[in-house]
């Protein structure tokens, strides 16, 4: 493993479904995110770690959750899925949480609820 | 006002122009500026960091206004490569605290 790696690729899931996205990153970064993509609203956060077992919520956490109970993973589940789920999701790691710190992004992970 | 707002393009320039994006932030205490591209499908890389005295990387300018809250980006010499998504991206604390805002992203075309 080589950065950060998202699965799966892409996803079409049926509403009402649960599912969980798998984030794994091999550079020891401390910090934790997860983005979702949507056309025209640009990229916004989820949820994030600044380390491992500490979560905490971004500006769009309804409807989702992680779990950081070891520093390589941070998986997001979306317990039971809504159309306005559907997204480009990117999750993303940075050696600690200051804002200075640049954001490592996986390749994403795009889901369609339908 | 949007926290961090860009002009979403899509800038059409021929290759070897020069090409200027701004962006504007709304929080005065922010300390963390950055461009992120994005490639179409692909996930976002850091461009540069923006610094308070202005930076070059290349053909690329990076400027900051603190006074007027906001961030540009030069291209000199476009590319065809430099076609993609460039993110204006801000820290919503005060000092480095605070998560990333990221701008929706302004579209480069470089045309042959």
């Amino acid at each position: 493993i080589a950065g950060i790696t998202q699965a799966p690729t892409s996803q079409i899931l049926a509403a009402g479904r649960r599912m969980t996205l798998r984030c794994t990153q091999d550079m020891r970064h401390n910090a934790m995110y997860w983005y979702r993509q949507d056309l025209g609203l640009g990229l916004r956060l989820i949820h994030y770690s600044n380390t491992a077992g500490t979560t905490g919520k971004g500006e769009v956490p309804d409807g989702y959750s992680v779990s950081r109970a070891n520093t390589d993973d941070f998986p997001l589940t979306l317990a039971s899925a809504v159309p306005s789920q559907t997204s480009v999701y990117f999750c993303a790691s940075s050696v600690g949480s200051s804002s200075y710190n640049e954001q490592f992004f996986g390749p994403g992970t795009r889901l369609t609820v339908l | 006002r949007k926290e961090v707002e860009q002009d979403p393009g899509p800038f059409n320039v021929p290759e070897g122009a020069t090409v200027a994006f701004n962006c504007t932030y709304s929080n005065s205490a922010s300390q963390s500026f950055f461009w992120y591209r994005q490639d179409c499908r692909k996930e976002p890389k850091l461009l540069m960091s923006v610094y308070s005295s202005g930076n070059e990387d290349g053909r690329f300018t990076a400027q900051l206004n603190r006074a007027s809250q906001y961030i540009s980006l030069l291209i000199r010499d476009s590319k065809l490569s430099d076609s993609a998504t460039y993110l204006c991206v801000v820290n919503m604390g005060s000092g480095n605290t605070g998560k990333l805002i990221f701008g929706q992203g302004t579209t480069l075309q470089v045309k042959p």
